[in-house]
């Protein structure tokens, strides 16, 4: 069982287009994120939502929208699309330190997205 | 945003032989994450420190967890061709709900 998953795994569009990207996370993790990626491989934060609710937002432009109906998906809806978006978008999650658990982070497989 | 500095950006070396890398930090973290990251794949986390001094093994990888709890090292011994791939610390503080990752160690192995 994939314990992350992201769709689409590609996704081309012209710009000024609006995209939806889904994430599922089958871990039961309280935390969810989306990261992007850049051609220098850089990873950067965008969102972080914990337990349904917006935790971080990194000055990311409010055409990005994220959201998250319940614990296990944290989709990401982007407006009027622009070149600059086209990077590979990373969902993860992660569960609150509790005993027995640990802070370990997980990956999705991303979302390359590309604007022309 | 932050991001931690990791060393070497990236390197080429002959199969068979040892490979040592570290991410160093402004700030405390109190819990180290190493993380590889294939091509055209999603980053899989490796190995996860908790504690200043730690040192935790997962086959031929070894990671330290350093002592000002500013910095950590990772070891593979003995590489092989399947190690090539891009190497990713990342800092996290409890509390915070963010991960911060490292500028990434590229990894290339001659056969």
């Amino acid at each position: 069982d994939t314990a992350v998953s992201q769709t689409p795994k590609y996704l081309v569009t012209q710009m000024e287009n609006d995209k939806s990207i889904k994430c599922e996370q089958n871990l039961g993790h309280d935390t969810m994120y989306w990261y992007k990626q850049d051609s220098k491989k850089f990873l950067k934060i965008m969102f972080s939502y914990n337990n349904k609710e917006l935790i971080i937002n990194e000055t990311v432009p409010n055409r990005f929208s994220p959201k998250s109906p319940d614990k296990a998906h944290l989709n990401l809806h982007i407006n009027s699309l622009e070149l600059g978006d086209s990077a590979v978008y990373f969902c993860a999650s992660s569960q609150d330190r509790r005993p027995g658990q640990t802070y370990e982070q997980y990956f999705g497989p991303g979302t390359r997205l590309t604007v022309t | 945003g932050q991001q931690l500095n990791q060393s070497p950006q990236s390197m080429f070396i002959q199969e068979g032989e040892d490979v040592s890398m570290n991410c160093t930090s402004s700030s405390i973290f109190n819990t180290w994450l190493w993380y590889k990251q294939d091509p055209g794949e999603g980053p899989v986390l490796l190995i996860a420190l908790y504690k200043a001094g730690e040192l935790t093994s997962n086959g031929r990888l070894t990671a330290q967890f350093g002592i000002t709890r500013k910095d950590s090292f990772l070891n593979i011994s003995a590489s092989i061709p399947s190690d090539v791939g891009i190497y990713f610390c990342a800092g996290f503080t409890s509390g915070t709900y963010k991960y911060i990752f490292g500028t990434g160690t590229r990894l290339k192995v001659l056969a």
